[in-house]
């Protein structure tokens, strides 16, 4: 695909449920990042996987949240038992990394509700 | 751990100039990232400064100080499409694997 894709666009769901986002960066790109940003906030740091090197999860705010990559294409964010101060809209951005600019391409998000 | 600051809002008029300042600090400073994101939309970039001085790319120009820990985004003959937030965000050596951004200044262009 031409950018990072992101699935679904939108969830819904009840508070206590689990959820699972779905990110598909830009073909050859080694790096992968989460973020979340809350309304009217920045983006938080969620966590980043490097070619076959173990992630750095060092921003994940709890062990409900937890992400998985397969080698250098799809991510998975799945945060269990969601609570409502996890609605925000989730990022994914992949990169070529070592290379400069060190420019991070985004997608569109993930935006979470929790009712 | 690193900390950046900006001003939350900016507001300016078609054609004008504005600046948006980030000062900010690390533990080890790799460079500075700016990134425009659009309501609704997601972040992309503008601009990269890893060594003092000014980067100029079309209307946009992006400056950094490294021993003040001081940078600034500038936008000439502003435009209505200009409204949105702009984000600056930091690699340091403590962390050159990610980005911690800045929360943002939310830019208003008045016609």
């Amino acid at each position: 695909g031409a950018g990072v894709s992101q699935s679904p666009s939108n969830k819904v769901t009840e508070k206590g449920k689990d959820v699972e986002l779905r990110c598909d960066p830009i073909s050859g790109h080694t790096a992968l990042y989460w973020y979340r940003q809350r309304l009217g906030q920045g983006l938080e740091f969620l966590i980043y996987f490097q070619g076959n090197s173990a992630p750095d999860k060092s921003g994940l705010p709890s062990d409900r949240f937890s992400a998985e990559r397969t080698g250098e294409s799809v991510s998975t964010l799945t945060i269990q038992r969601t609570q409502q101060e996890d609605s925000a809209v989730y990022l994914c951005a992949s990169s070529l990394e070592g290379r400069l600019p060190y420019e991070q391409y985004f997608g569109p998000g993930t935006r979470l509700t929790v009712t | 751990g690193q900390s950046l600051e900006q001003p939350s809002e900016v507001t300016a008029v078609e054609g004008a100039i504005v600046q948006i300042n980030c000062t900010y600090q690390t533990s080890g400073f790799y460079g500075l990232s700016w990134y425009q994101q659009h309501d609704g939309g997601a972040p992309t970039f503008l601009s990269y400064n890893a060594l003092d001085g000014l980067e100029e790319t079309g209307r946009f120009s992006s400056f950094l100080s490294r021993s003040d820990s001081y940078g600034y985004l500038l936008l000439q003959e502003l435009q209505m499409k200009d409204s949105a937030s702009y984000f600056c965000a930091v690699r340091d050596h403590g962390s050159a694997r990610q980005l911690t951004f800045g929360s943002g200044t939310q830019l208003t262009v008045l016609p």
